[in-house]
């Protein structure tokens, strides 16, 4: 079975300031997907970013870039230039290749940013 | 991108009493959908997979006879929480993948807070 950690409970970040929220993950398997998922106040799960395993390139979007190291397990998210929108819970997942769409998640990070 | 609606998004109900919930793909047809439950301050927890047309399979230690689920339609699933108790209260959210979706994606409803009195 595939394990997810988030060593991190909480995270604080001033704002225009860059914060980098960590994730490991343990599993047999050589093709897989990763993402990271915030959850607002409003509890809507809304996903940040995707990786393939099989792509070297980390992904980006926007402000959201992952480092993401296969030899280690380790799916970093960076946030560059935070904001106070960025504050929520941020949640680390991974998903097998084929079958189902079921996510495995970390318990999470709580980041809060500071004006 | 894809939207799932849930609901209700809040509910109260008394002990021993049944609820549901639903989860609709509201531009997509889903085949598959997703019961995840969240405790306060933790993470989601897989219930169960909701497959249109056929039982739902459980995770272990989930009691498919408290939590039914009926995958009904291709844009509709349902979850009961029967003879509810209070440590049946948790935050309830379902997921769905579109096929018209970047492989990989799964798209949630807004979840349900359901208290048990």
């Amino acid at each position: 079975a595939q394990t997810v950690t988030q060593s991190q409970p909480e995270m604080s970040v001033q704002e225009a300031e860059t914060v980098t929220l960590s994730c490991t993950y343990d599993t047999s398997e050589s093709d897989y997907y990763l993402f990271w998922y915030k959850q607002p106040p409003s509890r809507q799960m809304i996903l940040v970013i995707r990786q393939e395993a099989y792509k070297q390139q980390n992904a980006t979007e926007n402000r959201f870039s992952v480092n993401f190291q296969k030899a280690a397990k380790s799916f970093s998210l960076k946030i560059s230039d935070s904001q106070l929108g960025d504050a929520a819970m941020y949640f680390c997942a991974y998903r097998t290749w084929a079958g189902s769409y079921q996510l495995t998640f970390g318990k999470g990070t709580k980041l809060s940013v500071i004006p | 991108g894809a939207v799932v609606s849930q609901h209700p998004s809040r509910v109260i109900c008394k002990s021993g009493t049944s609820v549901k919930i639903e989860c609709r793909s509201l531009d997509f047809q889903a085949t598959t959908m997703f019961w995840y439950r969240q405790f306060p301050k933790q993470s989601l927890m897989l219930m169960a997979t909701s497959n249109e047309g056929s039982k739902a399979t459980y995770e272990q230690g989930v009691e498919k006879d408290k939590f039914l689920i009926n995958h009904a339609s291709l844009t509709l699933s349902t979850l009961t929480v029967t003879s509810a108790h209070p440590e049946d209260s948790s935050f309830y959210i379902c997921s769905a993948r579109s096929p018209g979706a970047e492989v990989g994606e799964a798209f949630f409803g807004q979840g349900t807070r359901l208290t048990v009195v």
